[in-house]
């Protein structure tokens, strides 16, 4: 079946540490994204990548960091700069077509021991 | 990215009635998707409306786009519990420039 996969569907951060969730695609899609949801909110633009090797900032870039090694996989890490980590993330992915609607992974939740 | 507000932020209906929610921009768009997210759940696409005073209809789900491309609605008729789950409206020119309104939230009792 192709998708999005994303590990672990729970995760813990103790104070300090750093934390990386998987996010990985089997579309074939170009574009992979990273968004955050609190509760009872939209979903805020964490980072973005069009292409390998290459991504961008969205709207709360800060405290987190990515890399696009592979077309198939944009992990994000939770840094222990983001001091308010504990959220829902979802990882997304688009073709760069006329479209460009986005197919989401099942999400991460992240907890702050 | 572009900013929106969606009304109302929840809504519970009788299942059996009507639901709609919209979705406001102070700026012109260039498109808007709409997706749904059950509980529990992560969003999925519904659709995406390009075109002024456009109207597309899914079954009992109809979008609307506004004529000045400022706003958009979503309608469903005759509510089921499968409708259960928060709505969102998503402007974008590109995916790249998605902004995610903070969702309709409805709850459908049988």
């Amino acid at each position: 079946d192709g998708g999005i996969t994303q590990s672990p569907k729970y995760l813990f951060r103790k104070e300090g540490q750093n934390v990386t969730l998987s996010c990985e695609q089997n579309l074939n899609h170009d574009a992979m994204y990273w968004y955050r949801q609190d509760p009872g909110q939209g979903l805020r633009l964490i980072y973005y990548s069009q292409i390998v090797n290459d991504f961008q900032k969205g709207d709360i870039a800060e405290g987190y960091s990515v890399s696009r090694e592979k077309k198939e996989s944009f992990p994000l890490t939770v840094t222990s700069a983001q001091k308010n980590p504990t959220a829902f993330y979802l990882c997304a992915s688009s073709e760069q077509g006329d479209t460009e609607k986005l197919f989401f992974g099942s999400g991460t939740q992240l907890s702050v021991l | 990215g572009q900013q929106v507000m969606q009304i109302p932020q929840y809504q519970h209906v009788q299942e059996g009635e009507d639901f709609t929610t919209y979705c406001n921009s102070s700026t012109t768009l260039s498109n808007i998707q709409w997706y749904k997210q059950r509980p529990g759940g992560h969003p999925v696409f519904l659709i995406q409306l390009v075109k002024s005073g456009e109207v597309k209809k899914q079954k009992r789900l109809t979008f609307q786009f506004g004529e000045a491309k400022k706003n958009s609605s979503l309608h469903i008729t005759a509510t089921q519990t499968t409708d259960v789950g928060t709505y969102f409206c998503a402007p974008s020119g590109s995916a790249r420039q998605l902004t995610f309104g903070s969702g309709t939230q409805l709850t459908v009792l049988p």
